[in-house]
């Protein structure tokens, strides 16, 4: 069973640029949520979704969107890239089945670095 | 208003020994907490889990302990080998809350042969 696939893995970027990265979720999970990952701020959540409809949102601002397709796949989008920005965005997908108990499979993630 | 923390950004411990991460958390709305293990440039890996109503479970070398009246768990570790050597996060998982799971800062671990 293929993992978590997240595209690309590492991109440079300017400020005020914008950037959309995409993930794939393992096969049948249709539940898929974003995180960013910066040195001392462990793993923040950004948003999740569910059937083509976000259930979750993180405490980020409204230049970080994102949405789900037909098929489950994912992509955000960051607007006005910040130097702040820079981190490591991972997504993890998970079956999205009432009563889960928390285990999310995650990609490798996306490197951005904003300039 | 971090929820769930790791106080200790890292810890070396001797391989063959005890390795004992912590975790606090403040939201009482948790109803399940989970330990993920990541390896530099790889994504997290779920390591262990527990209920909100049980107070230890056990997975061969790993062993999370949790004190609700604390708001605390750990995660041990025994005995501890170099291939360890992980960033551990700490989590929980909403009760009612979908699917959202908040992580803490992660604890660096460092097994030295």
């Amino acid at each position: 069973k293929a993992g978590v696939t997240q595209t690309p893995r590492y991109l440079i970027k300017t400020r005020g640029q914008q950037v959309t990265l995409s993930c794939s979720p393992i096969s049948g999970h249709r539940s898929v949520s974003w995180y960013q990952q910066t040195p001392g701020q462990g793993l923040q959540f950004l948003f999740e979704y569910f059937s083509e409809t976000q259930r979750n949102k993180g405490n980020f601002p409204g230049r970080f969107s994102g949405r789900q397709f037909s098929n489950s796949r994912s992509e955000m989008n960051v607007s006005t890239l910040e130097l702040g920005d820079s981190a490591l965005y991972l997504c993890a997908s998970s079956p999205g089945y009432t009563g889960w108990t928390g285990e999310l499979f995650f990609g490798e993630g996306s490197r951005l670095t904003v300039l | 208003d971090q929820q769930v923390k790791q106080n200790s950004p890292s810890l070396s411990v001797q391989e063959g020994r005890i390795s004992i991460l912590n975790c606090d958390y403040t939201n009482s709305m948790f109803d399940y907490f989970l330990w993920y293990k990541k390896y530099p440039a790889e994504g997290p890996t779920f390591l262990i889990s527990i209920s909100s109503i049980k107070d230890k479970n056990e997975d061969g070398r790993f062993t999370v302990f949790l004190n609700k009246s604390a708001k605390h768990l750990s995660l041990h570790i025994v005995p501890s080998q170099p291939g360890d050597s992980a960033v551990y996060f700490c989590a929980a998982r909403y009760s009612g809350g979908y699917q959202k799971v908040t992580f803490g800062t992660g604890t660096k671990l460092q097994v030295i042969p």
